[in-house]
Order: structure tokens, then sequence, then C-alpha cells
């Protein structure tokens, strides 16, 4: 009963590496997120993947990519990673966004630093 | 203005008593409504969804829409020190795919 799997837990870069972050869900969900939460910002949406084979932007795309691999993981690549991308990342997933009732389950989060 | 607007806090509320957390929304076409609450340090629970005008209650839980103000609302009764946390409300707008957060009242249960 794992719901939604991040990894890593936290991680350290320095400013220009690069990194992936992983999501795996295995509740046969449709759509997945990626969100970032900083102090006093609530959630932000980066990318989305509403189906399996389909992704867009969100609010705060920029610096950042993605890849829905297959129904149950979706992941993050942060290509030259900055000082401003320093916050705690989510991944949630959802059954089918055309539900009215439909909410999300979000895993445990990546808190990255970039130094 | 915010798509989802929320007062920060931190609101403190005696234990025992009724804590009432707020949230206004921008698109008048929004679907659905969400209650997230966050522990410090944790993700995001969904406690409360709503969709139709008017109350929803879940045990000591009742969310209150009203869509011709653009406002959701949360009541905790009987409120609990393991009630303190960051409530997130949530709206699913007209565009349907996602959802957009507030950023969350902070909530305080004092003994």
């Amino acid at each position: 009963n794992a719901g939604v799997t991040q990894t890593p837990k936290f991680q350290v870069l320095k400013t220009g590496q690069s990194m992936t972050l992983q999501c795996a869900q295995d509740m046969n969900h449709n759509s997945m997120y990626w969100y970032r939460q900083d102090p006093g910002m609530g959630l932000r949406l980066i990318y989305y993947s509403a189906s399996e084979g389909t992704t867009d932007k969100g609010e705060v795309p920029n610096g950042y990519n993605v890849s829905r691999l297959n129904k149950r993981e979706f992941s993050l690549r942060l290509e030259s990673a900055a000082p401003s991308q320093t916050s705690v990342y989510f991944c949630a997933s959802s059954e089918d966004f055309r539900s009215p009732s439909y909410g999300y389950t979000f895993g445990s989060g990546t808190r990255l630093t970039v130094v | 203005q915010k798509e989802v607007e929320q007062n920060s806090g931190p609101l403190s509320v005696p234990e025992g008593a009724i804590a009432s957390l707020n949230c206004t929304y921008s698109d008048r076409g929004s679907q659905s409504f969400f209650w997230y609450r966050q522990y410090s340090g944790k993700s995001p629970e969904l406690i409360m969804f709503i969709y139709s005008n008017g109350d929803k209650e879940d045990g000591r839980f009742t969310a209150q829409l009203n869509k011709a103000s653009q406002y959701v609302s949360l009541l905790i009764r009987d409120s609990q020190p393991s009630d303190s946390a960051t409530y997130l409300c949530a709206v699913k707008g007209s565009s349907a795919s996602k959802i957009i957060f507030g950023s969350g009242t902070r909530l305080s249960i004092r003994p």
C-alpha cells in the first residue's frame, strides 16, 4: 500500500548540476503532477500529465523538464540547478481529472537545496 | 489577484472551540473545492471535498460552499491540539485538468 513514492527524500546540489526526481504511484491513477512548495507561496504547479503520453506546463515550468515514462512513473529533471530552485518538491497523482470529486494523493516530498 | 486566497494566519483557537477557516477564489467556473491538512514537514493530506452549494459534514469537519460569493470555508468542531497544522484550500478550475492551491492558513489549537 505504497501510494505515491518519491526519491530521493533529500538532496544537495551545486549550482549548475543536474538531477532527476523520481515519482511512482501504484494506484493505477491516470494523472500525475509535480509541485514545488516555498514558504509563504503555497504549492505551485510545475508540470502535469493528465494522462499517459501527455505532459503540460503549469505555473512555474522554467528550468524544469518532465517525462511520463509510463502510467506509473513521472520524473522531473533539473538540467542546470540554480539556488532559486531550492524548495520542497511534491509529486501527486489523481484517478481521473474529469471527476468532480477527484483529489490528489501526495508523495512524501523531496527537500532540495542548491548551493 | 491570486486565484485562490487564504488568510495566512496564524489562527489561534482554544481547545474544544470551533475553528473557522476561509478561502475565496477568482474563477467563477470552478467546479470542485478541496481542503488539505499539512503537518509541519509532511505532505498535504486530503480531508474534505465539496462541489455543491451548501454544507458537507464529515465527523468534526464541515465544508461550506457559496458559489455566488466565490467563497468556501472549513469548520472544525471540538478542536483538538492534533488539529494544529496548515490548512490548504484548493480549487479545481474551469480548465478541469489541474487544481490550484492557496498558500494555506496556519492553525494553532491552544490547550
